[in-house]
Formats: structure tokens, sequence, C-alpha cells
């Protein structure tokens, strides 16, 4: 699977916007940008994941650039529920998830 | 309710026993996964398993051997337990028709060797 490269840790206010940012240059025309999160002492939870379009779900937005070597997951409002590890993930239909480091998420009230 | 299931969450034993790890998942999925999440909190891919083929990351030691019953269910067996072992199991599941893969994650079996 292609890498991806994600910032160690970032921090938000609550109530505020957060963008947390994946670069994945090597990516492949088939490869889904997936993203996940982990909260403490919990497994990880699938967030939202997208192809070639940018997409909205209930708990985020998922903007993909167009040449596909970079995206950007966007929490509209940070709770402080939303502190956890990011990850930003690339797969094909069958293969094995690949994690990295991730961003840890700081929430300050 | 719970879509991915695994028992027990907590295990401590001792080196050299031999254990189990159970996980069962209600979502219908056809490929179940192990994974290991090591004090350095990285996520390690150990096993991909669906009726047609189990795959193996290669760095995985051979103590350790997954067992499916049935759709449903992986069991993570563990033979000769060893102090590295210790660190947190999460079983997941998707449906290998899925182009986009989504996997759904268990609640993770912390496992203590001492």
């Amino acid at each position: 699977d292609a890498k991806t490269t994600q910032p160690n840790s970032m921090e938000s206010n609550e109530e505020e916007p957060v963008h947390l940012p994946c670069n994945h240059s090597t990516i492949s025309g088939t490869d889904y940008i997936h993203w996940y999160r982990q909260l403490p002492s919990q497994g990880p939870e699938y967030v939202i994941h997208g192809l070639t379009s940018n997409v909205n779900n209930r708990m985020a937005s998922l903007a993909i650039a167009e040449d596909r070597k970079s995206s950007t997951l966007i929490l509209h409002r940070a709770t402080l529920r939303d502190a956890a590890v990011y990850y930003c993930i690339l797969i094909h239909a069958g293969n094995m998830l690949t994690f990295g480091g991730g961003t840890r998420l700081m929430v300050k009230p | 309710d719970t879509a991915v299931s695994q028992t027990p969450k907590y295990l401590v034993t001792q080196m050299g026993n031999d254990k189990s790890i159970k996980c069962e998942q209600n979502l219908g999925h056809d490929t179940m996964y192990w994974y290991k999440q090591d004090s350095k909190k990285f996520l390690k891919i150990m096993f991909s398993y669906n009726n047609k083929e189990l795959i193996i990351n290669e760095t995985v030691p051979n103590r350790f051997s997954p067992k499916s019953p049935d759709k449903a269910h992986l069991n993570l067996h563990i033979n000769s337990l060893e102090l590295g072992d210790s660190a947190v199991y999460f079983c997941a599941s998707s449906h290998s028709e899925l182009l986009s893969g989504t996997q759904y994650f268990g609640p993770g079996t912390r496992l203590l060797v001492l």
C-alpha cells in the first residue's frame, strides 16, 4: 500500500473547525483514501473515505486534491470527544490496512 | 448489538502459556483481521482471512495462528507466550466485495504476559 504522511500532532479549540492534512504523493488510481480515528482505550473507528470527489457524512468532510496527492479531513466543530489519533490510510479492495503514526488531535476547552 | 466483539477484554497470563482470544462479528462480513498495537501505539496487521485465503504478515511469529470456525468468528491462538507479546489485540471485519475496503474494529483485548 502507498505511504501517507501526517503531522504528529495538532491542537484545536473547542467549537472551532479542524483541518487535518494528509500527503499521499504515491497514490495509485485504484486506492481509496480512508480516515480512521482511535479514541483513548478504544479500537479504531471508521470516519470517512473517498476516491476522487469530496465527501461529507455526519462525522466529517473529506476534501481531496484534484491530483489526489493530498487530502484533508475536516471536523466542522471540534468537541472534546473528538480528541483522538486520526489515521489517513490508502487502501484497495481486499488489502490489509497499513496504519502510520497518525495525527494526535488535542482539543482545548 | 455490538458489531465486532472480542473476549476477553483483559488477559493476564504467565510466560510460556497458551491462550486464545475470540472475535465475533454480526455484520455479515466475509473477511476478518487481527491487528496488534504495541506500547508505542503502532497498529500492525497480523492476519487477513476469508473463506478463500489466509494472508499472513511475514513478521508474525508462527506461535500465532488464526482459527475460523465459521464466517462470523476468527479466533487468535497464541502458543508459548512471551513477554513481547504484551499488547492490545484488535479484531476487525470487512466485506471483500466492497471496493472501498472499509473495516470495522472490535474494542480490543489487552494482553499482559508476566
